[in-house]
């Protein structure tokens, strides 16, 4: 039961790239989420998911898009990536509805 | 977007003393979670609380779900070297399915 899973764990990308940060969770949850987090701040919801085919936007959604076209996936897409969009990413998963999440392992995006 | 209010920030302390770290809100919570954070890695919770003044413990963690429900506290007895990352506190509020809201988390420091 490897619980949620993150790839890549690093990144580097240029200003206006785009990249898509994969999760992944093996524990049948319903709900899924993307959180980012910042030096020193706690995570702010960017959006979730309620089930296959469902999402909704969270505190800080502008700059990303999501999809959730299976229960084990939910990737977060950067279209044209901003140096404010640096940060640690983590993805979460929770049997109810915001329940108690459980996290990945995070990835460290940088934009130069 | 809500805030909940953390403290402290950060605690120095040292090996064998007990820690005590807590949030507060404006608005009224039906849930409490806290989680640890240790460098590199995801969030892991360490206690759920559901019930206003219900009193859980986890090893050494004593959290509370103050009666007020504005309110939560984590104590740590008897810290250990392995105590050091940073302490988040997430509450849901009592709307119903709405979003966590995170506190800026409480940095530990054990000294040996």
């Amino acid at each position: 039961n490897a619980g949620v899973t993150q790839t890549p764990k690093f990144r580097i990308l240029k200003i206006g790239q785009s990249m898509t940060l994969q999760c992944t969770q093996d524990m049948n949850h319903n709900y899924m989420y993307w959180y980012r987090q910042d030096p020193g701040m706690g995570l702010k919801l960017i959006y979730y998911s309620v089930g296959a085919g469902i999402t909704d936007k969270g505190e800080v959604p502008n700059g990303y898009n999501v999809s959730r076209s299976t229960t084990e996936d939910f990737p977060l897409r950067l279209e044209l990536a901003a140096p404010s969009q640096t940060s640690v990413y983590f993805c979460a998963s929770s049997y109810t509805a915001f329940g108690e999440q459980f996290f990945g392992p995070g990835t460290r995006l940088t934009v130069l | 977007g809500q805030q909940l209010n953390q403290s402290p920030q950060s605690m120095f302390i040292q090996e064998g003393e007990d820690v005590s770290m807590n949030c507060t809100s404006s608005s009224i919570f039906n849930t409490w979670l806290w989680y640890k954070q240790e460098p590199g890695e995801g969030p892991v919770l360490l206690i759920a609380l559901y019930k206003a003044g219900e009193l859980t413990s986890n090893g050494r963690l004593t959290a509370q779900f103050g009666i007020t429900r504005k309110d939560s506290f984590l104590n740590i007895s008897a810290s250990i070297p392995s105590d050091v990352g940073i302490y988040f506190c997430a509450g849901q509020f009592m709307s119903g399915n709405t979003p966590l809201v995170f506190g800026k988390g409480t940095r530990l420091s054990v000294i040996a």
